[in-house]
């Protein structure tokens, strides 16, 4: 068991440029989860998704973020024309469908945004 | 909206020490209270949840659960340096799939 992978560890993109994220839950986890964190603000939520379906996206800025699950076995988070303020680390952590269950979560993919 | 907030932001204890991380939530209808760990440059990783009030041992850790106060804390008994880390307790209200972190305590055992 690899655990939740996320690629790339790290992305770089300039201000107004485009970056997809990737992520690959635990097989047989049928809840992924989109957080980020910030010295400032913490670990925030951003999207949750139960067998591939979006559940509640309540925490993703409307505007420029986008998360899709086309399948089983990986999500990405999409961000467009990224902003300085959108550096942070995007963690992806999944679970099996229950309210109950710990999250496991990936490592990350700190982005910098210059 | 769920408020979580955790305290001290940060504590430096010796080595042996009992540590006490304290954590308060807003939502009396939360369900689900746990305790994250994250080693620097590390992912978050499950310690212990608890669901209804009381009390929970598991080895040196303990997580205690009082709803009417809208507090719970993690108590971790003989803290060793190894448990330096940053601790990110979590709530997750009734109805909810939303798991609300804390912003953390930054925990340093000094040997």
């Amino acid at each position: 068991n690899a655990g939740v992978i996320q690629t790339p560890r790290h992305k770089v993109t300039g201000k107004g440029q485009e970056a997809t994220l990737w992520c690959e839950p635990i097989s047989g986890h049928s809840a992924v989860f989109w957080y980020r964190q910030t010295i400032v603000q913490g670990l925030e939520f951003l999207t949750y998704f139960r067998n591939q379906a979006p559940i509640d996206d309540s925490g993703m800025p409307k505007e420029r973020f986008s998360a899709q699950m086309p399948n089983q076995s990986h999500s990405t988070l999409k961000i467009q024309s990224t902003q300085p303020q959108d550096s942070a680390v995007y963690l992806c952590a999944s679970s099996f469908a229950s309210s109950n269950e710990r999250l496991f979560f990936g490592h990350g993919t700190k982005l910098s945004v210059l | 909206q769920q408020k979580v907030q955790q305290s001290p932001e940060s504590l430096i204890v010796p080595e042996g020490a009992m540590t006490s991380l304290n954590c308060t939530f807003s939502d009396s209808a939360s369900q689900y209270f746990a305790w994250y760990r994250q080693h620097s440059g590390k992912a978050p990783k499950a310690l212990m949840s608890i669901f209804s009030n009381g009390e929970k041992e598991e080895g040196r850790f303990t997580i205690h659960l009082n709803k009417a106060s809208l507090h719970f804390s993690l108590h971790i008994r003989d803290s060793q340096p190894s448990d330096s880390a940053l601790y990110l307790c979590a709530v997750r209200s009734s109805g909810s799939w939303q798991l609300i972190f804390g912003s953390g305590t930054q925990l340093t055992v000094m040997p």
